[in-house]
């Protein structure tokens, strides 16, 4: 089992650009979650999916979006990049309050 | 207002010593709680968890106390190894629906041979 993946790894952006964060888990998990970490401020939670067919708004939500494409697939999307969203992106997956992560995406945005 | 917080940001032990990793909660609806281990440029992995209906919890090196009157739990690493450097994070949950964590900002520990 390959547990929760994340693409890309890595991605330069400029000002204004978009992209999608896509992620997948293969444990069965009903819920997933988007996280970023940014230095000295831990892990914050952006958007998650309780269940397939459900989003909701974490503590820091402004300038994403979120799709739960089906039950393995959760993406996260920036329309319109800034520099203040450089930062790690995580993705978790979980059953209950255990949450599995993935190995994270490192996003900057000149 | 932080509700979990970890108010060392790093901590240094020696090898074979005891780390201890502190942790305060201001959310009384907060139930359960975890540990999780954080090298650079990997994912954060599970570590440790404890009930609220509990005040101690064991798994080999690392054991989680919970102080539910203060509010306070802690992580004990006896003894501690080289390879435990990394960030610990600390992370609470209402257990509501969604089981959302909230964490707290990390403790970096390093473990000097």
């Amino acid at each position: 089992n390959a547990g929760v993946t994340q693409t890309p790894k890595f991605q330069v952006l400029k000002t204004g650009q978009s992209m999608t964060l896509q992620c997948a888990q293969d444990m069965n998990h009903n819920s997933m979650y988007w996280y970023r970490q940014d230095p000295g401020m831990g892990l914050r939670l952006i958007y998650y999916s309780a269940s397939e067919g459900t989003t909701d708004k974490g503590e820091v939500p402004n300038g994403y979006n979120v799709s739960r494409l089906n039950k393995r697939e959760f993406s996260l999307r920036l329309e319109s990049a800034a520099p203040s969203q450089t930062s790690v992106y995580f993705c978790a997956s979980s059953e209950w309050a255990e949450q599995f992560f993935g190995p994270g995406t490192r996003l900057t945005v000149l | 207002d932080q509700q979990v917080k970890q108010n060392s940001p790093s901590l240094s032990v020696q090898e074979g010593r005891i780390s201890i990793l502190n942790c305060d909660y201001t959310n009384s609806m907060f139930d359960y709680f975890l540990w999780y281990k954080k090298y650079p440029a990997e994912g954060p992995t599970f570590l440790i968890s404890i009930s609220s209906i509990k005040d101690k919890n064991e798994d080999g090196r690392f054991t989680v106390f919970l102080n539910k009157s203060a509010k306070h739990l802690s992580l004990h690493i006896v003894p501690s190894q080289p390879g435990d450097s990394a960030v610990y994070f600390c992370a609470a949950s209402s257990g509501a629906g969604s089981y959302q964590l909230t964490f707290g900002k990390g403790t970096k520990l390093s473990v000097i041979p």
